[in-house]
């Protein structure tokens, strides 16, 4: 199965800062990279699909890029309500695999 | 409105079975193929496997974690998705969710709200 890791495993910024998240395959995925957000006690939601795609009604701080085997999830302008913890999922393979998550915190 | 609402999930014993389903509205569901992922308390995600559609057969996929134990299945007549857990283990202790894959980058856009599964004697 192809492995993903994540870096940093947590972070905090203040409101306005830009972040930046990086997601690793342990091969080549193309583009076949999704990015998404839980809140304690939700289910996640779709941010980004397609490594640089912004799903429907996400907000435009949002955004996703990359190929191969590296990736980035930037938040241009943090807010409050993005405090959360980030996953990347690799879709290429059938079996697909999660990174290990991302906390971001607000300070 | 797309919805998934999982059920089944309780307090079971070690060596136990227990059947979660998930209940689709607001889509045509037999067009999707559908996924189990899981997460322990206070964990990750973990994929756990998937039930694609009619035009494929309703061939299925699993996590190396789960295969021979679990099984995935579908009534697309009753827009149900099912996952019959065999011979659990402590270390499958976590809420499952059920998603639905679109052809956005084969994402999982929709979720349920996931149901708890507890392994304990």
């Amino acid at each position: 199965d192809i492995q993903m890791t994540q870096s940093p495993s947590s972070l905090s910024a203040s409101v306005g800062d830009r972040v930046t998240i990086t997601c690793r395959a342990s091969q080549s995925i193309t583009n076949y990279l999704n990015w998404y957000q839980q809140k304690p006690g939700e289910a996640p939601k779709l941010l980004i699909y397609a490594a640089s795609s912004l799903q429907s009604g996400v907000p435009s701080r949002f955004s996703g890029s990359g190929s191969g085997t590296d990736f980035t999830l930037t938040i241009s302008s943090l807010q409050p309500e993005d405090s959360a913890t980030y996953y990347c999922q690799q879709s290429y393979t059938a079996r697909f695999t999660f990174g290990p998550g991302t906390k971001v915190d607000i300070k | 409105e797309v919805q998934l609402v999982e059920s089944g999930g309780g307090l079971v014993q070690p060596g136990g079975s227990l059947r979660l389903s998930c209940a689709a509205s607001g889509f045509t569901f037999s067009n999707h193929y559908m996924d189990w992922v899981r997460q322990a308390p206070g964990k990750g995600l973990e994929w756990v496997g998937r039930s694609r559609n009619r035009a494929k057969s309703y061939t299925t996929e699993y996590a190396a974690s789960v295969k021979d134990r679990f099984t995935i299945s579908r009534d697309d007549s009753k827009n149900s998705l099912y996952l019959q857990m065999n011979s659990l283990k402590t270390e499958d202790t976590a809420v499952y969710y059920c998603a639905r894959i679109w052809g956005g980058g084969n994402s999982f856009d929709y979720w349920g709200q996931g149901t708890l599964v507890t392994v304990s004697s």
